[in-house]
């Protein structure tokens, strides 16, 4: 079993603040790093897939970096908004295809 | 509305039945994967299968098993039910799969409840 760790737990801000959360998988057999985006009440959402060649991904006022080398990444959001309240989840599949999700982290964004 | 289908949406059972839960891809997609989400875990990886065959298997139940049709539609079978399998069961899909690279899209759920 894998260990894949986000944090915080759970975050509140205000209307407008960026922020960013992180993601701590095993830095050793890296193939890739899936992040979603999970609204109450509905289905988990693919934000990005971050591989070993690609470069920082955007959507949006979300973007997400990585640093294998380390076994972390950040997703980031600038100028928080109501809507972008949700658990954002980050899940790292093994060299077996076996899926390892973390445990989320809740973003409350307060109007 | 990501496009994969599951039904039924919500299952009340008795402890000892068995239940199928069937899950349809995305068109065009090869691709299922089966996960559980109890009250107190996060979501767990059960298994997928990529064009009828197994591809990887997770946490699993030997009291679960799952199977992907010619039409690709899958289903998940979760026979001797117990009072811990009460879960939001999930299934996803994507365009491959053959590695852990690919954007799964994941269906509405199917909210099972053991009674």
């Amino acid at each position: 079993i894998l260990n894949v760790e986000q944090s915080p737990q759970s975050l509140h801000v205000q209307e407008g603040d960026s922020t960013n959360f992180t993601c701590s998988f095993p830095s050793s057999n890296f193939y890739a790093l899936h992040w979603y985006r999970w609204e109450t009440a509905k289905s988990p959402e693919a934000l990005f897939v971050m591989t070993l060649n690609g470069d920082e991904k955007k959507k949006g006022r979300i973007s997400a970096t990585l640093n294998t080398k380390e076994g972390y990444s950040y997703l980031y959001i600038k100028g928080s908004q109501p809507e972008d309240s949700a658990t954002y989840l980050c899940a790292f599949p093994s060299t077996g295809n076996q899926f390892y999700f973390g445990t989320g982290t809740s973003l409350t964004v307060i109007p | 509305d990501s496009g994969v289908t599951q039904t039924p949406k919500h299952l009340i059972t008795a402890t000892g039945q068995r239940v199928t839960l069937r899950c349809s891809p995305r068109s065009g997609d090869l691709s299922v994967y089966w996960y559980q989400q109890s009250l107190d875990q996060g979501l767990q990886f059960l298994i997928q299968y990529y064009n009828g065959e197994e591809r990887a298997k997770g946490n699993i139940l030997e009291r679960f098993s799952a199977q992907q049709f010619p039409d690709l539609h899958s289903e998940l079978n979760l026979s001797s039910l117990e009072l811990g399998d009460s879960a939001l069961y999930f299934c996803a899909s994507s365009v491959g799969g053959q590695d852990g690279g690919e954007t799964q899209y994941f269906g509405p759920g199917t909210r099972l409840l053991v009674l």
